[in-house]
């Protein structure tokens, strides 16, 4: 169990576009879930969390009105991407967290999103 | 600030033994992840210890001591799909997760 899908696996669009990338926990309920960016060779970047029917919690640095995150449900997250530009190219990959099970806070991650903006 | 420390790069053999080191110094602890990643895909979950001691879990065990802010993961009779990144990463006091830049481990025949 613990399964969280991501739509599309990978994606090119033209700059200025903007795209959306789909999370969904498959076979559990979502309390919340977790927006990363990674770049070549670094660590994962949190970018903002988020709970099922309120607003997305951005970290330090993020643009909230670039970044558009939906969490509608709790199993469907979506991150847009609006009027993407080159540098916005990356690994997006979501996480998503079920209600605390023994004291564990574990996150299942999807398989990421490869975005390139051309 | 919060910070998680542990090597950039490592080699070991196959068939061998490998332990990646993790040091941190966050604000609240509420549990250690290591998790796997090889190049070019999500992250996935290899342990969580909350206690201080050794969790074994077949070929890899963790360990984790509080008082030192120090865990290891411990990678035994190596195989060469073990060659990946390993994250290591502390839930602070808010339940976030702060992560390590991750331990390239390369393994040789």
């Amino acid at each position: 169990g613990a399964v969280v899908s991501q739509h599309p696996s990978w994606v090119i669009c033209k700059s200025g576009t903007s795209v959306k990338i789909e999370c969904r926990s498959l076979d559990f309920q979502a309390t919340t879930m977790f927006w990363y960016r990674q770049f070549p060779k670094q660590s994962l970047m949190l970018m903002a969390t988020s709970n099922e029917g309120s607003k997305a919690t951005y970290e330090q640095g993020v643009e909230k009105d670039k970044f558009l995150i939906n969490h509608a449900s709790l199993t469907l997250s979506t991150l847009t991407v609006t009027s993407a530009h080159p540098e916005d190219s990356s690994f997006y990959i979501c996480s998503a967290s079920r209600s605390r099970v023994a004291g564990m806070w574990e996150q299942y991650f999807g398989p990421g999103t490869r975005l390139t903006v051309t | 600030g919060q910070n998680i420390d542990q090597p950039t790069e490592m080699t070991a053999t196959e068939g061998a033994i490998v332990q990646i080191n993790c040091t941190y110094q966050t604000s609240g602890f509420n549990g250690l992840f290591w998790y796997q990643q090889h190049a070019g895909e999500a992250p996935t979950f290899l342990s969580y210890n909350v206690l201080d001691g050794l969790e074994e879990k077949g070929r890899f065990s963790s360990f984790l001591s509080r008082s030192k802010g120090y865990s290891y993961l411990l990678l035994k009779e190596l195989q060469m799909k073990d060659s990946a990144s390993y994250l290591c990463a502390v839930m602070d006091s808010n339940y976030q997760l702060i992560w390590g830049a991750g331990t390239k481990l390369i393994i040789k025949p």
